[in-house]
Parts: C-alpha cells; sequence; structure tokens
C-alpha cells in the first residue's frame, strides 16, 4: 500500500526557515518524481514544486511564488523527500502536502499524503 | 501562464447528478485530471487523462474534455460525496507546468 507521511510543520516567524519531510513506503521511491503542494486557509490547491527521480537527473521545478526561497531535495536511501522552506513570508501559511507523480510523462499525481500545517506568524 | 476556470460551488440532491466544469482555452488538447478533497483529508484522483478512473474510485464518477470545457460527472451522488473537486492540467513547455482549477465545492442538499 503506498503511503506518504509528511513531518516537520509547526509555527514559524517571518523570515525564518523550515524543513519538512515526507516520507514515502509502498512503492519504488526511486521510480518516481516527487512533488509539493500547499492549500492556503480559504483557497484552493498550489502546486509548489517537484523534483525527478534519479535517471533525470534529479532536477526540480517550483513555483514563481516559492522560487528562490525554497528547494527541494531527495534521498533515495531513506525514502523521503524534503521541502527547505526559507525567507517564510505570512503568505506561506498552508498545508503542505507530498504527492507521488504519476507514471512519467503522464502529468497527474496519484498517491498524496495528509499534509502538515504550517503557520508564519510573528 | 494558462488558467483553468471552475464554478465556486455546484448543489445536487442526493441521487442526482452533478456535473463539474473546468474551462480553459483548448483544454481539450491537454489531458485533464480530477481530484476530490474531503475537509482535512487527503487530495484523491478520482480521473485521470480525461476519463480513466484509478483502480478504487466508483463508476460513479467519469469524465470528459473536448474544445474549451473539461466535466467531471458523478452519478447518483451520494452524501459522501461533499467535497471540493479540482481540475488539473501540465503545461508543457512552461516554467509553471502544473495547473490546477480555484476548485468546485460540491453541496449535497
Amino acid at each position: 500500500e503506498v503511503q506518504l507521511v509528511e513531518s516537520g510543520g509547526g509555527l514559524v516567524q517571518p523570515g525564518r526557515s523550515l524543513r519538512l519531510s515526507c516520507t514515502a513506503s509502498g512503492f519504488t521511491f526511486g521510480d518516481y518524481a516527487m512533488s509539493w503542494f500547499r492549500r492556503a486557509p480559504g483557497k484552493g490547491l498550489e502546486w509548489v514544486g517537484f523534483i525527478r527521480s534519479k535517471p533525470f537527473g534529479e532536477t526540480s521545478e517550483y513555483a514563481a511564488s516559492v522560487k528562490g526561497r525554497f528547494s527541494i531535495s531527495r534521498d533515495d536511501s531513506t525514502n523521503i523527500a524534503y521541502l527547505q522552506m526559507n525567507s517564510l513570508k505570512t503568505e506561506d501559511t498552508a498545508v503542505y502536502y507530498c504527492g507521488r507523480d504519476g507514471p512519467f510523462g503522464t502529468g497527474f499525481f496519484d498517491f498524496w499524503g495528509l499534509g502538515t500545517l504550517v503557520t508564519v506568524s510573528s | 501562464s494558462y488558467v483553468l476556470t471552475q464554478p465556486p460551488s455546484v448543489s445536487v440532491a442526493p441521487g442526482q447528478t452533478a456535473r463539474m466544469t473546468c474551462g480553459g482555452d483548448n483544454i481539450g488538447r491537454k489531458d485533464a485530471h480530477w481530484y476530490q478533497q474531503k475537509a482535512g483529508q487527503a487530495p484523491v484522483l478520482v480521473v485521470y487523462e480525461d476519463s480513466n478512473r484509478p483502480s478504487g474510485i466508483p463508476g460513479r464518477f467519469s469524465g470528459s474534455n473536448s474544445g474549451n470545457t473539461a466535466t467531471l460527472t458523478i452519478s447518483g451522488v451520494e452524501a459522501g460525496d461533499e467535497a471540493d473537486y479540482y481540475c488539473q492540467v501540465w503545461e508543457t513547455s512552461s516554467d509553471h507546468p502544473v495547473i490546477f482549477g480555484g476548485g468546485t465545492r460540491l453541496t449535497v442538499l
């Protein structure tokens, strides 16, 4: 059974950093790209970024709203994807989800975690 | 950048058919995907590549995509279908490839 579990959320002051983790199980983690998303209070889903699998260079792409502040990495030996969030702003307050990308080229996300809440406030 | 437009809300009585639309410029030329998110839960993929259902998704859920509109249809709506529904496409050759619609809140009367 595919499972994704996010952790690392919490209350953080503006300008500070936070690192989220997404621990995966039930599939060969290294074969899949992994994505991060968020849903701010009262808003819809927003894509944050993704990281490709090792055969595709482990390169990453980001939404304009977080580019230069957030970075995604992965550790295939422990089946964890990370979201490093720097220079946090109040508007980054949201529930953050990780998701597994569907097979290469399909463009959808077939499994998601329950999410972890990040609150940016002084 | 590419924009997907969804109506904010749709309401139907139990047993009726709910149709939720997703508008986008020539969206029929792209693959549209749909997610269901119930309150406090993870999003769930309910339709992928316009009209395919993942394993475990009831046959009541179906999708279509043509022209400028993709549609998610839920037949025989049940109380448990009450949720937010999001359409999504992958915009190739874009620095922002993953596009979501704003979401439609389905209310079961």
